[in-house]
């Protein structure tokens, strides 16, 4: 079992719907991802938090829109999306991000089909 | 951008029989070199954080190996079971963003 929970496993929405994805850990890790994974191809880091605080956004449009509520919760906001963002969007948290050479967990991921 | 490449792509080996396969990432920068073992339909699982030249590290029948001045990574899988079937992803870490990953190596064991 995965030390990280994603829901929804799986998410159809239309382009001009609203709905989030939700990222849970109870590891007391302090920095949380999200990334996004096209088919046969590697994650691609979408967001970093570090201590609740958004430190990396790697240029990432506005539709997505992240937000960490607490230490433990990461959420991933959608709002009007595109087909192409059609994905896996996988959550992942390390102990501290940048220091110590830990290795991030991973959920399983919400598989995500746009309209 | 940062170029993290694994070969082969794909590779299909009999039950018994141990493989390889090789991430190539910068030699600058370094900070730490991730592997992964991604099976379908579950989350990519840690293998190892590699982090000094010359570095090897084992879990069960799996082993790595760390070159960081020609920027190169060995995995080795002794004696493959059906149950390694997965993709084996390696990740670098510069330590100041976060981890550019590789496509990946797809290992399928036939039993």
């Amino acid at each position: 079992d995965t030390e990280v929970t994603q829901t929804p496993k799986h998410l159809v929405m239309g382009m001009t719907n609203k709905k989030s994805l939700k990222c849970e850990q109870h590891m007391g890790h302090r920095a949380m991802y999200w990334y996004k994974q096209k088919a046969k191809k590697p994650p691609e880091l979408m967001f970093v938090y570090s201590y609740e605080k958004l430190s990396i956004n790697e240029s990432v449009p506005s539709r997505f829109s992240p937000e960490c509520p607490n230490s433990s919760l990461l959420n991933l906001h959608l709002h009007a999306l595109q087909p192409e963002d059609s994905a896996l969007y996988l959550c992942a948290s390390s102990q501290e991000h940048g220091r110590g050479h830990q290795p991030q967990h991973f959920g399983d991921g919400t598989r995500l089909s746009i309209l | 951008i940062l170029n993290v490449e694994q070969s082969p792509q794909s590779l299909h080996v009999q039950e018994g029989d141990s493989t390889n396969f090789t991430c190539s990432f910068p030699s600058s920068n370094f900070y730490a070199l991730h592997w992964y073992r991604w099976e379908t339909a579950k989350s990519p699982e840690a293998l190892f954080v590699m982090t000094l030249n010359g570095d090897e590290k084992k879990k069960g029948r799996i082993s790595a190996t760390l070159n960081t001045k020609e920027g190169y990574s060995y995995l080795y899988i002794k004696g493959s079971q059906p149950e390694d079937s997965a993709t084996y992803l390696c990740a670098f870490d510069t330590g100041r963003r976060a981890l550019t990953f590789g496509s990946g190596t797809r290992l399928q064991v036939q039993p």
